[in-house]
């Protein structure tokens, strides 16, 4: 059973840069999967914030690109989401998910989930 | 890009039938038949209902369903139970390389 779990600050001030960590369990993240970050405002929708694969390809929400790098470490089985000069429009939680397979938008395991709020 | 189109709001009755649309256009939802449909339940994780379309993951019932008709894609539930009272979004892939999800619909049995 695959297990992901999202980590990083809760509470990030405008203009700085939000970091987390998504570490995988029971899982080798060099198996042929992506790995993605997926986040949700408060009482809103879903939106798609980027993919990476193991061999550290990225694909990116256009919307969010200038302002995001998605990066993964295989020794440490874990991927990394960095959105920088943050705004109260970040505030949401942070979801990391295996995507089953490129282009299918199947993300079929998720992390728990983490609330990051952006305020000074 | 913009968010595919959903209706805010759907509600049946227990055993009804009901459909929930997700309209995109031909650089989304038409173009690809990647379209994955979730549902959430309150303070809960997303959960993968019907995938490419029209496919079903293992566990999810089969009163559970996809289709797509051009840019519009649908998720329909039969046989109405109460545990499917939930949002339901739609994502689709795009000619972007991305993803692009549906504003929500929030299914309740009335």
């Amino acid at each position: 059973q695959v297990q992901l779990q999202e980590s990083g600050p809760g509470l990030v001030k405008p203009s700085e840069t939000l970091s987390l960590t998504c570490t995988v369990s029971d899982y080798s993240i060099t198996n042929d999967y992506f790995w993605g970050w997926i986040r949700q405002s408060p009482g809103e929708g879903l939106e798609w914030i980027g993919t990476v694969y193991h061999t550290g390809t990225a694909y990116y929400n256009p919307s969010l690109k200038s302002r995001v790098t998605i990066s993964i470490d295989t020794s440490k089985n874990q991927f990394f989401l960095n959105l920088n000069f943050v705004t109260a429009a970040d505030t949401a939680v942070y979801y990391c998910a295996r995507e089953a397979s490129r282009r299918s938008g199947n993300f079929d395991y998720w992390g728990q989930g983490t609330l990051v709020t952006v305020s000074s | 890009q913009s968010a595919l189109t959903q209706p805010a709001s759907v509600s049946g009755s227990p055993g009804q039938s009901i459909t929930i649309s997700c309209t995109g256009t031909s650089s989304d939802v038409g173009g690809y038949n990647y379209v994955t449909w979730y549902q959430q339940h309150p303070g809960k994780v997303p959960k993968v209902m019907i995938y490419d379309v029209s496919k079903r993951p293992s566990g999810v019932s089969n009163r559970f369903s996809g289709s797509k008709s051009g840019n519009t894609a649908s998720l329909t539930i039969s046989g109405l139970q109460a545990e499917d009272e939930a949002d339901y979004y739609c994502c689709s892939y795009t000619s972007s390389s991305s993803y692009v999800f549906g504003i929500g619909t929030k299914v309740t049995v009335l």
